[in-house]
């Protein structure tokens, strides 16, 4: 079945690394995506990572794939106090996205 | 436009009540998406448009929940007899077509069914 799985609260302090994890299940994923929300808005597309890849950097963002495991990971570098949010992994099926819980990323000075 | 426009952003309504939610997409984007996100719940998936039809429309909870595309452009999602567990934050997105480079998403109508 479809089933995207994420821990549901994280806090850090600013100027850490804050790593948020994710685990999937449809291996047949062609690609894998990284949303952030903020209090009150839509969803906000981060980054995505083909499935033939094993990592994506982008300026703070790191994206590690683990196809074995059906692992994927986003790691922000200097988390700042704007990176306070909910993010969510999702995965594409054959025609939609299906989303992960959400993690409530929290940031303290 | 140049982003998803949805509307009404807030919507509070008396149980039993029928309510409409709109979604206009970008411009061109042909593939539009309904997801619901409830307190504590992920996004779930409802139902999806490419153009008018609706391949997908598995999500819908139960009958009482339809939507519809007209023009390939605006789409409606219409709750009938509203029940308090429908109260959540209901989020369009749509896409060029089935694509595998993510979705543009609204900002989302709060539905609070009293």
């Amino acid at each position: 079945g479809e089933d995207v799985e994420q821990s549901l609260f994280l806090s850090v302090r600013e100027g850490d690394s804050s790593v948020i994890n994710c685990t999937y299940t449809d291996s047949s994923s062609t690609y894998l995506y990284w949303y952030k929300q903020e209090p009150g808005a839509g969803l906000q597309l981060l980054t995505y990572i083909f499935s033939n890849m094993d990592m994506k950097q982008d300026q703070r963002l790191t994206v590690l794939l683990n196809k074995k495991d059906k692992h994927l990971s986003l790691r922000i570098a200097d988390t700042q106090t704007g990176d306070s949010a909910i993010y969510f992994c999702a995965e594409i099926t054959t025609d939609k996205l299906i989303f992960g819980t959400g993690t409530r990323l929290q940031v303290f000075p | 436009g140049a982003g998803v426009s949805q509307s009404p952003s807030n919507k509070v309504t008396e149980k039993g009540k029928d309510v409409e939610l709109r979604c206009d997409p970008i411009s061109g984007h042909t593939a539009l998406y309904w997801y619901r996100q409830s307190l504590g719940q992920g996004l779930e998936f409802l139902i999806y448009f490419q153009g008018n039809s609706a391949p997908d429309k598995s999500g819908l909870p139960s009958d009482r929940f339809s939507a519809e595309r007209t023009g390939g452009s605006v789409s409606t999602l219409t709750i009938q007899r509203t029940q308090q567990e429908d109260s959540a934050v209901y989020l369009c997105a749509s896409s060029y077509e089935v694509t595998n480079y993510g979705y543009t998403f609204g900002s989302g109508t709060r539905l609070t069914v009293v």
